[in-house]
């Protein structure tokens, strides 16, 4: 059972540049998050999915977008990245509440992005 | 919205020894879930424990328990015998049960060092 996996591990951009994270899981969740950890800050939600075909911003949505392509997948898009972006990116998903008694998130390894 | 406070960005504890993280958090919600994370130096987030709300009983995993206190809005961490591998990142997290989504909630976490 892979649990969330997500692509790339490392990244290196320069300014400008853009780049799509992907995300998938196989265990049948419904929701789905983006989040990114910076020094200090904790992880910050930036876009999450309850279902199949919606979207919604989180706590820092500004210079990202999302797509919900399936149940299993769900990407992230930096559109012309900026040294701000600079972060590690995690994805993770999770049973609707209600639905199971495990409500945690589970998580992908992240990604460590860079932008120069 | 609701707020994840963790006060204590550093903690250290003498191999063997006990200590207590501290947890506390800000709702108007009586149903939720509240969860204790760890992040080694591997970045992979794994969840220690969980604690739902409307139960008064506070959860245990092994060496790790909690003390929710839910009036005071408090979820503090326990590890006990602490050993080498517990040192990593603590991360406090809310989910509210109410609606069809909710996204984690993250404290902004403590830095747990283990002196041998």
């Amino acid at each position: 059972n892979a649990g969330v996996t997500q692509t790339p591990k490392f990244q290196v951009l320069k300014t400008g540049q853009s780049m799509t994270l992907q995300c998938a899981q196989d265990m049948n969740h419904n929701s789905m998050y983006w989040y990114r950890q910076d020094p200090g800050m904790g992880l910050r939600l930036i876009y999450y999915s309850a279902s199949e075909g919606t979207t919604d911003k989180g706590e820092v949505p500004n210079g990202y977008n999302v797509s919900r392509l399936n149940k299993r997948e769900f990407s992230l898009r930096l559109e012309s990245a900026a040294p701000s972006q600079t972060s590690v990116y995690f994805c993770a998903s999770s049973v609707i509440p209600g639905h199971s008694t495990n409500t945690e998130a589970f998580f992908g390894q992240g990604t460590r992005l860079t932008v120069v | 919205a609701q707020t994840v406070t963790q006060s204590q960005p550093e903690m250290s504890v003498q191999e063997a020894e006990t200590v207590t993280l501290s947890c506390t958090y800000d709702t108007s919600e009586s149903d939720y879930y509240l969860f204790w994370y760890k992040q080694p130096p591997s970045r992979q987030m794994i969840l220690v424990i969980r604690q739902e709300a409307y139960k008064q009983q506070n959860a245990t995993e092994n060496r790790f328990s909690v003390n929710f206190q839910k009036a005071a809005k408090s979820f503090s961490l326990k590890i006990s015998d602490s050993q080498l591998g517990d040192a990593a990142m603590y991360f406090c997290a809310y989910r509210s049960a109410y609606s069809g989504n909710t996204p984690l909630v993250f404290g902004k976490g403590t830095r747990l060092s283990v002196i041998a």
